[in-house]
């Protein structure tokens, strides 16, 4: 059983350019998390999705991001007009449906590091 | 201070010690996970505790949660120069996890 991947793993752009990064969840799993870390720091939660639904975005700025989890195909986190406070490692997770016994877990892919030059 | 917030920020010992990291929360929570992260690599989880257990073990690892304190440590017993990473609290709540700034720990062969 594969886990979490994440591609590409790693992302160049010039600012205004658009950032596309795809995450496609472990088998079984109808969750997925996006998560953000900037050089130093811990993880910062952005969005929460199930397949065709955004549960929880309070995390993701107001502009310029956007997630979606179409019912077919890997997650994606769209980044427009990219600027050089965009250049972090984003991380995407997944976890199973509820009511198993791992339901709260989220298992993380290896991130894709974005540079924005 | 933020949630989930880790202590020492940097640990380094030898190998064969024992390490303890600790984690302070402010809100209530669900669940707290521990994970670790190599240099540039993602996350791993090690141990999820629930806001009703006190203890928990796997292998090496020794987690305790005290709800009335918000607090939490990680203990890694026997440590091998491959634990060296950074290790993580994450504290759990509607499905969003929120992360401390994280322990580095060496461990010197």
């Amino acid at each position: 059983n594969a886990g979490v991947m994440q591609n590409p793993r790693h992302l160049v752009r010039r600012r205004g350019q658009e950032a596309r990064l795809r995450c496609s969840p472990m088998k079984g799993h109808s969750h997925v998390y996006w998560y953000r870390q900037l050089p130093e720091e811990g993880l910062k939660f952005m969005v929460y999705l199930q397949k065709e639904n955004i549960i929880d975005e309070s995390g993701m700025p107001k502009e310029r991001f956007s997630a979606e989890f179409p019912k077919e195909g890997p997650s994606i986190l769209r980044i427009q007009q990219v600027v050089r406070g965009d250049s972090a490692a984003y991380f995407c997770a997944s976890s199973p449906p509820y009511g198993g016994p791992t339901t709260d877990t989220q298992y993380f892919g290896p991130g894709t590091r974005l540079t924005v030059l | 201070s933020q949630q989930g917030e880790e202590d020492p920020q940097a640990l380094s010992i030898q190998e064969g010690e024992n390490a303890t990291m600790n984690c302070s929360y402010k809100t209530s929570i669900n669940n707290l996970q521990w994970y670790r992260q190599n240099s540039g690599r993602g996350l791993v989880h090690l141990i999820l505790i629930r806001s009703n257990e006190r203890e928990k073990h796997s292998g090496r690892l020794r987690v305790t949660l005290d709800t009335s304190k918000k607090s939490s440590s990680l203990l890694i017993t026997a440590s091998r120069a491959a634990d060296t990473a950074s290790y993580f609290c994450a504290t759990e709540a509607a499905r969003q996890l929120t992360f401390g700034s994280g322990t580095q720990l060496t461990v010197l062969p």
